[in-house]
């Protein structure tokens, strides 16, 4: 990808389990973006954690992030099958606005 | 007005052909870009519009050509395109190029198909 490798490339899981997908990227950020996207549409922002920040918790969604190491982590607990989806991240380079993405993981709950 | 739209939503067109995909936002956001995704890969970046002037082209073919005529709209004109540029283009905004925390606001697409 133009920024860096998300694992896995897939994940499939039963409801009512935990989706953890990974994300490290090449360059120094600002920020570091998680994003949705069902098939074949647009996509759909779920949290942004700043480049000094290291967790962030929205709803169901936990964001941690590394920059020593260049790698993210996106927790979804008790997940639903509505959760079925692509996960991308994304990052904005520092000094720049220039929003690139990760390779993305695909995750399949199973009902 | 939260949305960021997209128009056509599908569109076929052969090799010869001139087509335009439009984009419209009226968040008053002043940063726009356009994307391209092939399926089964992430969105990447082809142009990034800032006050209306063009301020990222990643090196795209001139075969793409994007015009931002005012803050509220943007333009893909496409001529003499390959089948290989069959993707879905994906249009985003967010409210300026120093708001560098903002997240982006995503279209719904344009599926485009070359014959």
């Amino acid at each position: 990808s133009q920024q860096g490798e998300e694992d896995p490339q897939a994940l499939s899981i039963q409801e009512g389990e935990n989706a953890t997908m990974n994300c490290s990227y090449k360059t120094s950020i600002n920020n570091l973006q998680w994003y949705r996207q069902n098939s074949g549409r647009g996509l759909v922002h779920l949290i942004l954690i700043r480049s000094n920040e290291r967790e962030k918790h929205s709803g169901r969604l936990r964001v941690t992030l590394d920059t020593s190491k260049k790698s993210s982590s996106l927790l979804i607990t008790a997940s639903r099958a509505a959760d079925t989806a692509s996960y991308f991240c994304a990052t904005d380079a520092t000094g720049g606005f220039k929003t690139i993405f990760g390779a993305g993981t695909r995750l399949f709950v199973k009902a | 007005d939260t949305e960021v739209t997209q128009t056509p939503k599908h569109l076929v067109m052969g090799m010869t052909n001139k087509k335009s995909l439009k984009c419209e936002q009226h968040m008053g956001h002043r940063a726009m870009y356009w994307y391209k995704q092939k399926a089964k890969k992430p969105p990447e970046l082809m142009f990034v519009y800032s006050y209306e002037k063009l301020s990222i082209n990643e090196s795209v073919p001139s075969r793409f050509s994007p015009e931002c005529p005012n803050s509220s709209l943007l333009n893909l004109h496409l001529h003499a395109l390959q089948p290989e540029d069959s993707a879905l283009y994906l249009c985003a905004s967010r409210p300026g190029p120093f708001a560098t925390n903002e997240k982006l606001f995503f279209g719904s697409g344009t599926q485009l198909s070359v014959l």
